[in-house]
């Protein structure tokens, strides 16, 4: 089945202690981002890479690292969380960036961080 | 610079009316559009996307959505909504010539009264 995994789904920490959110994509797609979603705001982009060893940063990405070490995963890194960082996080992956190309949602990861 | 509004937040519907939700974009020329819907615990799933042609877009779940150029509008219907439809709703817009600077509203949430 294709699709976007992320792990973990739900993960409560304290300030300060790293951590580290996986995502991986099983159909080869070339593109994958991360977007945070907070309550009003709608979803917004944290970092994007178009492919390997390629990523660039969005809309909001202080205090997030990433890395794309392979073509299928795309971890997401909070080196040092801090309470703002406390939101839902989706992974997601398209083929390319053509015109229109379909992004395909993990089932997101709910971080809280104390 | 490219934005999206919903204006909102909270709808509530009875099962078997009829449902418009709204979506306005302001953008310097016709973006692609789309429409996703996100579950309770799930990632986002697209309803329907409308890239140019027929301006009424069919799309999954028996949703539609009609894009009205001389109002900067991209609102999804459905004719009688189900229970299972109960979800939060997100209108996005993005540029024809880089997918990945899409931008999303910030959301409507579908409450199905019995």
């Amino acid at each position: 089945e294709a699709q976007v995994t992320q792990n973990p789904r739900y993960l409560i920490t304290v300030t300060g202690k790293k951590l580290t959110v996986t995502c991986s994509q099983n159909m080869n797609h070339e593109y994958m981002s991360w977007y945070r979603q907070d309550p009003g705001l709608g979803l917004r982009q944290i970092y994007y890479s178009m492919n390997v060893e390629v990523t660039d940063k969005g809309d909001v990405p202080e205090g997030y690292k990433v890395s794309r070490k392979e073509k299928r995963n795309f971890p997401l890194i909070l080196e040092s969380p801090s309470p703002n960082q406390t939101s839902l996080y989706f992974c997601a992956s398209s083929l390319g960036l053509a015109g229109g190309d379909e992004q395909f949602f993990g089932p997101g990861t709910r971080l809280t961080v104390l | 610079a490219q934005s999206v509004t919903q204006p909102d937040i909270h709808i509530t519907v009875s099962e078997g009316a009829s449902l418009e939700l709204r979506c306005n974009y302001s953008y310097g020329a016709t973006p692609y559009l789309f429409w996703y819907v996100q579950s309770p615990g799930q990632g986002l799933q697209l309803l329907l996307k409308y890239f140019s042609g027929d301006t009424l877009v069919q799309g999954i779940k028996g949703f539609e959505a009609e894009f009205k150029r001389s109002q900067s509008s991209f609102n999804l219907r459905k004719p009688s909504v189900h229970w299972s439809d109960a979800a939060e709703y997100f209108c996005a817009v993005a540029p024809r010539y880089n997918n990945n600077d899409m931008r999303f509203g910030a959301g409507t949430r579908l409450t199905v009264k019995p």
